[in-house]
């Protein structure tokens, strides 16, 4: 158990629809990254947050936002979904204080799009 | 620039054998090459990493070996073990920039 806690697990939704993923980093952690992982693509870096501020971004898509709130939990949120989409989404956390310094990953939401 | 390349897509060993795992790159900013194995099931967990400035790392029976002229980095798991089979990715992460480029992926399983 990392520590990093992920729900929903599972969701299934439709094209056109809304979902909004939510991740609890381990205690003491100030810095979120999400991650994409599908067949096609691999595992993509989508986006860092580090104490509720936007630290680096990647190949995250305009329909897709995320924040860390106040409290350091983060929700990423996906609108307009397409088949495509349809991936694992992976929460990490870290202390944030270095490049090099351990990412924990959570157990990952799993999102179908029908 | 950007993608990191991974071979071989899979992997069979026998117990007790050597496991092999190839990334190359092709941005020379990238300056920290984290390797991560992931259970089915589970996230990724960092295993070991390595920046460019030593050739080799050990930890236990994982080892990184890196050639900083071919832009090529290894995974090597010395004498392999069933409970090693799992899918391995290599990374890379620019200097002065928190974002990671990963490669496709290693599925590896260890005969008993």
């Amino acid at each position: 158990d990392s520590g990093v806690t992920q729900t929903p697990k599972h969701l299934i939704t439709a094209t056109g629809q809304r979902v909004t993923l939510r991740c609890s980093p381990r205690s003491g952690d100030l810095s979120v990254y999400w991650y994409q992982q599908s067949l096609d693509q691999g595992l993509q870096f989508l986006i860092q947050y580090y104490n509720g501020e936007e630290r680096a971004k990647g190949n995250i898509l305009e329909r897709f936002s995320a924040q860390q709130f106040p409290d350091l939990h983060s929700e990423l949120n996906l609108s307009s979904l397409e088949l495509g989409d349809s991936a694992l989404y992976f929460c990490a956390s870290s202390s944030g204080t270095s490049r090099s310094e351990t990412q924990y990953f959570g157990p990952g939401t799993r999102l179908l799009v029908l | 620039q950007q993608q990191v390349k991974q071979s071989p897509q899979s992997l069979i060993v026998q117990k007790g054998g050597i496991s092999i795992i190839n990334c190359a790159y092709e941005n020379t900013a990238f300056d920290y090459f984290p390797w991560y194995q992931q259970f089915p099931g589970k996230g990724p967990a960092l295993l070991i990493a390595i920046r460019p400035d030593v050739s080799e790392k050990k930890e236990g029976r994982f080892t990184i070996s890196f050639n900083k002229s071919a832009k090529q980095f290894s995974l090597h798991i010395m004498d392999s073990q069933p409970g090693d089979s799992a899918t391995y990715f290599c990374a890379a992460s620019m200097a002065g920039t928190y974002k990671y480029i990963f490669g496709t992926g290693t599925r590896l399983k260890v005969l008993a």
